[in-house]
């Protein structure tokens, strides 16, 4: 079975980075099936993707965040992270990890999440 | 961006209802839609891939239409544990772009 864990400070101040990390059991951040994606949530808001790293290091990142947004893969501990850079409170979300598969050639979409974690930015 | 538009926002509906939820794309993007479902305080869970797939284990009460610009999922027979937001995700394109999200009620 799949799981995913954010793990990271749950307080940041502003005009620092948020940094996230993601680790994966049950699967593997080398395979080459899998996209590793990150996607936030302001409370009471909707969605925003953040962005997804594959096995080979290859990213992409949504452009409203690009400029402020790395993410890294650690293959030996298979984890992935999330650095998020001169943040401000409107990047106080629930920030979500989450695995998208592929089958026969296509997406199947963001299969497995991890359960968040709520950062706040604030002074 | 693609935008995403989800209607209505929020639904009450009794326990045997057959619930629609409609997502419009402000552009064609074939098939590639999903569905989640999100309890409040989980992390969304999918439903439906490509439109009308649906994801293992999910019951079959669930299931989804459309291609193009209009989307809908369909609860054939509302159960208590239906209850959430659902969202609708493009990913057509990139940035992937998700609906504001339909609040489903139990009454």
């Amino acid at each position: 079975q799949v799981q995913l864990q954010e793990s990271g400070p749950g307080l940041v101040k502003p005009s620092e980075t948020l940094s996230l990390t993601c680790t994966v059991s049950g699967g593997s951040v080398s395979s080459g099936n899998n996209y590793w994606n990150w996607i936030r949530q302001p409370p009471g808001k909707g969605l925003e993707w953040i962005g997804y790293i594959y096995y080979n290091g290859n990213t992409k990142y949504n452009p409203s965040l690009k400029s402020r947004v790395t993410l890294s893969l650690d293959k030996s501990k298979n984890q992935f992270s999330l650095k998020l850079g001169s943040v401000t409170a409107a990047d106080t979300a629930v920030y979500y990890c989450a695995r998208e598969s592929y089958m026969m050639g296509s997406t199947v979409g963001l299969d497995h999440w991890g359960q968040g974690t709520l950062v706040t930015v604030s002074s | 961006d693609i935008q995403m538009t989800q209607s209505p926002s929020t639904l009450s509906a009794s326990v045997g209802d057959r619930v629609t939820i409609t997502c419009r794309a402000s552009q064609s993007i074939s098939s590639w839609l999903a569905w989640y479902q999100q309890r409040p305080g989980k992390a969304p869970n999918l439903l439906i891939y490509k439109a009308s797939t649906l994801q293992s284990g999910v019951p079959s009460r669930f299931s989804g239409r459309g291609s193009g610009t209009e989307f809908t999922l369909t609860i054939s027979s509302l159960q208590p544990d239906d209850f959430g937001t659902y969202h609708c995700q493009q990913y057509s394109s990139y940035p992937w772009t998700f609906g504001q999200g339909t609040k489903v009620a139990i009454k």
